[in-house]
């Protein structure tokens, strides 16, 4: 079955520092994937979005990863601000065009 | 310019009462999406409209029916509805022209069925 997996614990990280997340999924062939930022009562929020010919993409002090090979994406947030803290969701292509999610992993910036 | 407005943005209902959840969207999108999200569930597709005039079942669809009124558009209907559908519901726009598909959500509606 397809499946998308993102880390249910949520990363708690110092100011200043780097937050790493983790999207892994199976029996997708992804043409491309995206990020999106949901803070809580709020609707997501799309970030980026990397294409599975591109191996890294930024966007200010986020930078996305995917390895097609290993069936994973990173997404870096550098230089962590309090505003960072949210929860982060990967989204591949699925059929016809529409969108699967990941769970969505929380990121908690300590000042 | 709005984005993706829903309304209402609370709702609580009996069981077995009927409600409409309205969406629209000023974008000039040609998709429409409804996902209702749930905890440790993540998002999950309800329905979707790939153009006016089309939609197809996403996920999970069942206790629910929509309705592509015009492109702006786009209505969730809960006939009869179920304490499984308290959940928070969100309506998304995109365009799949350029084949990315992003899409742009609108705030949610926060639905408790007793």
């Amino acid at each position: 079955s397809q499946k998308i997996e993102q880390n249910s614990e949520a990363l708690n990280i110092q100011e200043g520092k780097t937050a790493t997340l983790t999207c892994n999924y199976t029996n997708y062939s992804p043409a491309y994937l995206q990020w999106y930022r949901q803070d809580p009562g709020r609707g997501p929020v799309f970030l980026l979005l990397i294409r599975e010919n591109e191996k890294e993409k930024r966007k200010e002090r986020l930078k996305v990863t995917f390895d097609t090979t290993l069936k994973q994406s990173l997404f870096h947030i550098t230089a962590s601000q309090p505003a960072d803290s949210a929860t982060y969701l990967c989204a591949l292509i699925s059929g016809n065009n529409r969108l699967a999610f990941g769970k969505g992993n929380q990121v908690v910036v300590i000042p | 310019n709005a984005g993706v407005t829903q309304t209402p943005k609370f709702q609580v209902l009996k069981t077995g009462q009927s409600m409409t959840l309205q969406c629209a969207q000023d974008m000039n999108h040609n998709s429409m999406y409804w996902y209702r999200q749930d905890p440790g569930m993540g998002l999950r597709l309800i329905y979707y409209s790939a153009s006016e005039g089309t939609t197809d079942k996403g996920e999970v669809p069942n206790g629910y029916n929509v309705s592509r009124l015009n492109k702006r558009e786009f209505s969730l209907r809960l006939e009869s509805a179920a304490p499984s559908q308290t959940s928070v519901y969100f309506c998304a726009s995109g365009d799949v022209a350029g084949g990315y598909n992003e899409q742009f959500f609108g705030p949610g509606t926060r639905l408790t069925v007793l």
